[in-house]
Parts: C-alpha cells; structure tokens; sequence
C-alpha cells in the first residue's frame, strides 16, 4: 500500500465551474476525513466518514460542497459554482477506528479558481 | 469550540535545539498529535500525547501538560532537513476530529 492518493495533484478553474476530487485512502482504514488548508494555516476539518457513512459536516462545507464515500473505499470531494474564496489545499486523510494514533494524509489537491 | 496558539516562526542553527510551545482551550481533550508539514506536501505525523509527561522518539521529544493546556515539541540535534512547519492539533471529545493550530515555521540555518 502506498499510502493516501489525492487525485489530481493540482487544478486550476474558472469561477462558477464545478470541481471534483478524488481520494483513495490506505486500504485497511475505515475512516476518511476531508480538510482544507489555506496558506499560513492549519488544516480545518470540513467531513469525516466511517465506512461509507458520512457522520459529520463542518458547517464550513456551505451546500455548494458535497462529498461521498459510495462503497466505502475511495471518497470523492466535489465543489459545485466554484468561488474565488475556494482557492485552498484540499486534504485527505484516513485511519483505521481504534487506533489511538494520528491519521496518514494526502499530498493533498491544490485548488485555485481564476 | 478550540482554541489552538502556538508561534508564527522560529529560526535556530544547524546542530542546536528548538521547544516549539503549543497551548490549547477546547472542549473536551482526548489526545494532542503533532505534525511535520514540508512546503507543498502533506502532513506527516511525528508525535502523539494522550497523558502528562514526555514520549520521546529519537530527535524529537513532545510533552504534554494537561491540567495547563500545555504542550511542546523539542527538536534536538538540528537538520537542515528538519526546516518545516509544525503543526500542532488537538482532538476533543470525540475519537476521530483533529483541530489544528496555524503551525509554526521553523527555519535552519547554517
């Protein structure tokens, strides 16, 4: 296993377009977690799914964001009219329950809306 | 809600030692993780403290106060490849959400 995929590593849109990410997680791990990173901060949670239930929202992830975890696998992250302000590092990260210590995450996919 | 504070930047020399400081308000604690974040990449995970006292794994050591809200991350030995920001986080209540500080720079010279 080579650890968290983030697909694609970089994306460039105009404003209003939609976007899709996609992550794969290590393949044992049953949680995944979608975070967003803006420059000069940390990562800030936005989802977190346990198998292929979503149990928690941020209330940052405004109704123009939704994210599926459809088999419990590989999730995918789309952003519907994208704004200027959704420009960020967009981070994915899995662990396996019970496990005590930190998740692994991703390379991460990198948004910018022009 | 979280409350996460720890320095914007820390410069040190090559071969010496850094405490980067981490002091947290949250609601509920259960665990405090930190991470090495290189420019451009993901996080990785370095540390992980769910009890008082010092874990110690080979250059890096992290102590954790909980009863202060305290927590630091010690960097011995320096590397030029240890340049990087640190992010400290926090888990509440819960046993899955991580709520991140802003992350310290830390910057190796020579």
């Amino acid at each position: 296993d080579t650890g968290v995929s983030q697909d694609p590593r970089h994306k460039i849109t105009k404003r209003g377009q939609n976007v899709t990410f996609r992550c794969d997680p290590i393949s044992e791990h049953n949680r995944l977690y979608w975070y967003r990173q803006t420059l000069g901060q940390g990562p800030e949670f936005l989802t977190y799914f346990q198998n292929e239930a979503q149990l928690e929202k941020s209330r940052l992830l405004s109704d123009r964001f939704s994210a599926e975890r459809p088999k419990g696998s590989f999730s995918t992250l789309e952003i519907q009219r994208t704004e200027q302000g959704d420009s960020a590092m967009y981070l994915c990260a899995s662990s396996l329950v019970g496990q005590g210590d930190g998740y692994t995450f991703g390379s991460g996919t990198r948004l910018t809306v022009v | 809600g979280q409350n996460i504070d720890q320095p914007t930047e820390m410069t040190a020399t090559e071969g010496a030692i850094v405490q980067i400081n981490c002091t947290y308000q949250t609601s509920g604690f259960n665990g405090l993780f930190w991470y090495q974040q290189h420019a451009g990449e993901a996080p990785t995970f370095l540390s992980y403290n769910v009890l008082d006292g010092l874990e110690e794994k080979g250059r890096f050591s992290s102590f954790l106060s909980r009863s202060k809200g305290y927590s630091y991350l010690l960097l011995k030995e320096l590397q030029m490849k240890d340049s990087a920001s640190y992010l400290c986080a926090v888990r509440g209540n819960n046993d899955y959400k991580l709520s991140f500080g802003a992350g310290t720079t830390v910057t190796v010279r020579a």
